[in-house]
Parts: structure tokens; C-alpha cells; sequence
């Protein structure tokens, strides 16, 4: 039973448009959320994470929301470029800090 | 470099032959873990190590899988009698203490597959 989803296996957006990923989870305990960045043949790089005692964070070009209520969060990539073509995962914390994954989104970002 | 490193980075072997996946931390991280991703799919928890003990094993799929760490740094994955299934790309990460809020740092894992 898939505890964090990522429900879209693939995005294509235009160079300089917004792209935003989307992530939910099943487990209301969860309380820290990563994404990560993974290009073919590489490992998984963290790009950035919230507390489940924010709605927000942001890191540059790179912004998470978290909907508490609704079990969802959304990665927003503004503006989006050719180098962020890439696999991302969305992930969830648990004890010792265990993360469980989501599927995976691939984005496209065409010039 | 000072990130984790992973070795082989490619292994191809015969069904029912055993492998050994080699894991080198960031020098002080404390925390260890292993994941698997297969293809399509995302990345799946294995085995937690806090120094040179596992508290986690949960995610371990069978007896046939085992791991070990020593001096608080290298890790080994060991997978006996490799069945076609456990075909994938296994990852090794690590965090200075195994906290919740520490992101993980990866390597580039190591791509098995079984013949």
C-alpha cells in the first residue's frame, strides 16, 4: 500500500513557465517532507523540504507547499529551465529518519 | 570526493550466484541506510544503520538479503542466490545523526542485474 503518491508519472512544460509537481500521502504522522532531484545513472539529490509546522518554503526558483487537511503537497519550479529535466520524488520521514518514496515525476522542460 | 560512494557501480551476474554491494559514508555520518529502486518505480527502504547496529531491518524482502557495517562507516549489502527479481538499482545513503528532519545525502547506487 503506497503510503506517499505521486500520481503523475510525467510533466512537460515550456522554458520560463511555472512547473509544479504534486505529491500526496495516506499518513497523518508524517511530518517531515523532502523532494529530491534524480538524473539517469546519478543518486537522488535533495532539493528542498518542509515542516509539517509550515505551509510553505522557499529556496530560490523552488517552492513547497503542504496542505495538512488535505494530505497533499505541490513542488513549484518558477521559472522553469532546461537543466530541471530531471526525475523528482517526493518523500516522507519517519522514524530515524527513514524516508518512504512516491513513484516518481518526470519533467520535461522544453526551450 | 567527500560524498558516498558506492561500489560496483554496474554488476551483471548468473541467477543463484551471490553479490556483495559495497557502501563508503560520508566520513561521520553516523546514519546508513540502503534503498532499492526497480525500474519504473520509486526508491524502497531496505535496512537502517545507527553506527555499527541495525535498528530497522523492516524492509529487508527475504533471508536472502543481509547486511553488515564496521567501524562505523562501510556498509556491504549481501544478496545470496540472487533470484531475476532482485534486478534493480541499489542505493546507499547516509545523515550525520538519523534524525527526521536530516535530509539524506546519496550515491550513485549500484545497477544489478541477474541473468
Amino acid at each position: 500500500d503506497q503510503q506517499v503518491k505521486q500520481n503523475s508519472p510525467s510533466l512537460s512544460v515550456q522554458e520560463g513557465r511555472i512547473s509544479i509537481l504534486n505529491c500526496d500521502y495516506t499518513n497523518s504522522m508524517f511530518d517531515y517532507f523532502l523532494w529530491y532531484k534524480k538524473y539517469p545513472a546519478e543518486g537522488p539529490t535533495f532539493l528542498i523540504s518542509i515542516s509539517s509546522i509550515k505551509d510553505k518554503n522557499e529556496d530560490g526558483r523552488f517552492t513547497v507547499f503542504l496542505n495538512k487537511s488535505a494530505k497533499h503537497l505541490s513542488l513549484h519550479i518558477v521559472p522553469s529551465q532546461p537543466g530541471d529535466s530531471a526525475v523528482y520524488f517526493c518523500a516522507a520521514s519517519e522514524q530515524w529518519g527513514k524516508l518512504i518514496f512516491g513513484q516518481g515525476t518526470e519533467l520535461s522542460v522544453k526551450p | 570526493g567527500a560524498g558516498v560512494s558506492q561500489s560496483p557501480s554496474n554488476k551483471v551476474t548468473e541467477k543463484g550466484k551471490d553479490v556483495e554491494l559495497r557502501c563508503d559514508p560520508i566520513s561521520g555520518h553516523t546514519a546508513l541506510y540502503w534503498y532499492r529502486q526497480r525500474l519504473g518505480q520509486g526508491l524502497e527502504f531496505l535496512i537502517y544503520f545507527q553506527g555499527n547496529s541495525a535498528p530497522d531491518k523492516s524492509g529487508l524482502p527475504s533471508d536472502r538479503f543481509s547486511a553488515e557495517r564496521t567501524g562505523e562507516s562501510v556498509s556491504t549489502l549481501t544478496i545470496q542466490r540472487t533470484q531475476q527479481e532482485d534486478s534493480a538499482v541499489y542505493l546507499c545513503a547516509s545523515s550525520p545523526q538519523g534524525a527526521d528532519n536530516q535530509p539524506q545525502h546519496f550515491g550513485d547506487g549500484t545497477r544489478l542485474s541477474i541473468l
